[in-house]
C-alpha cells in the first residue's frame, strides 16, 4: 500500500529552467493539494484539485502550474523557477464525502533548491 | 479571512515533563475544523487528530489530549510525560467550509524533548 508518493525527492535546479514535481496516490482520493513549507510560514496552499480536470488556486499561486487529467495524479510545474521557490513542497490528499471535511494526508516532500 | 496563531516557536522540555502546545485561531465561520499535524526531524507529517466546531469535548489518546474551547478559540496539545520521541515541530490547522477549500497552517511549534 504505497499511500501518496511524490518524486523526486530532492531536486537541485538553476534559475530560468522548467521543474515538475511528480504526486501520485492510490487511494482514489478526490482531493489533492499542493504546499510549500519555508521557514517560519507553516506550510501555505500553493493549488488544490478537487477531481480530475478540476483545479483551482492556493494562497501563493504564482509562478507554479498544476494539471490533473488523472484521479491518482497531481503534478506541480514550476515554469521558470526562481531562487524563491526553494522551498521544501508536499502534496497531500483526502477524501470528502457529503458535507464532512476529512484529514488530509501528506507524501514524504520533494526538497527543491534553485541556485 | 482565517488564521492560525502558535505563539510558541520553541519549547524545550526535559524528559517526563507534562508539555502544553497553544493554539488559536480565527475565523468568521460557525462550521470549522480544526487539525494537529506532527512533522518529526524525519520530515513527513503525520496527521494526529480532528475536531469539529460542534463537539467541544476534550479528548485523551494515550499520552495526549485535546482542550477544544471555542470562548477562547483556542485548540490546545497536551502531552503527557514527554519523551525524547515526540521531539518535533508540531502544526495546528484550521478549516473553515465557508471559505475557499484550504486548510490554514499555524507557523508550527518546535518541541525539543531532553533525556
Amino acid at each position: 500500500d504505497a499511500g501518496i508518493t511524490q518524486s523526486p525527492r530532492y531536486k537541485i535546479t538553476e534559475t530560468g529552467r522548467q521543474v515538475t514535481l511528480m504526486c501520485h496516490q492510490t487511494w482514489s482520493h478526490s482531493y489533492m493539494f499542493w504546499y510549500r513549507q519555508d521557514l517560519g510560514h507553516g506550510l501555505r496552499l500553493i493549488y488544490y484539485s478537487a477531481a480530475a480536470d478540476i483545479t483551482d488556486k492556493g494562497e501563493v499561486p504564482d509562478g507554479y502550474v498544476v494539471s490533473r487529467s488523472k484521479t491518482e495524479n497531481f503534478p506541480l510545474t514550476l515554469e521558470s523557477a526562481t531562487r524563491s521557490q526553494t522551498s521544501v513542497y508536499f502534496c497531500a490528499s483526502s477524501v470528502q464525502r457529503g458535507g464532512t471535511y476529512n484529514e488530509q494526508f501528506f507524501g514524504p516532500g520533494t526538497r527543491l533548491t534553485v541556485l | 479571512a482565517q488564521k492560525v496563531t502558535q505563539a510558541q516557536t520553541e519549547i524545550s522540555v526535559v524528559e517526563k515533563e507534562d508539555v502544553t502546545l497553544d493554539c488559536v485561531y480565527e475565523t468568521r465561520d460557525t462550521t470549522y475544523y480544526l487539525f494537529w499535524y506532527k512533522q518529526p526531524p524525519s520530515g513527513e507529517l503525520v496527521f494526529l487528530i480532528r475536531r469539529n466546531s460542534f463537539d467541544e469535548q476534550n479528548e485523551i489518546s494515550g499520552r495526549y489530549s485535546w482542550n477544544f474551547q471555542k470562548s477562547t478559540s483556542s485548540f490546545n496539545f497536551t502531552i503527557t510525560a514527554s519523551q525524547v520521541v515526540d521531539s518535533a515541530v508540531y502544526f495546528c490547522a484550521l478549516f473553515s467550509s465557508g471559505s475557499a477549500r484550504q486548510l490554514t497552517f499555524g507557523s508550527g511549534t518546535q518541541l525539543t524533548v531532553l533525556p
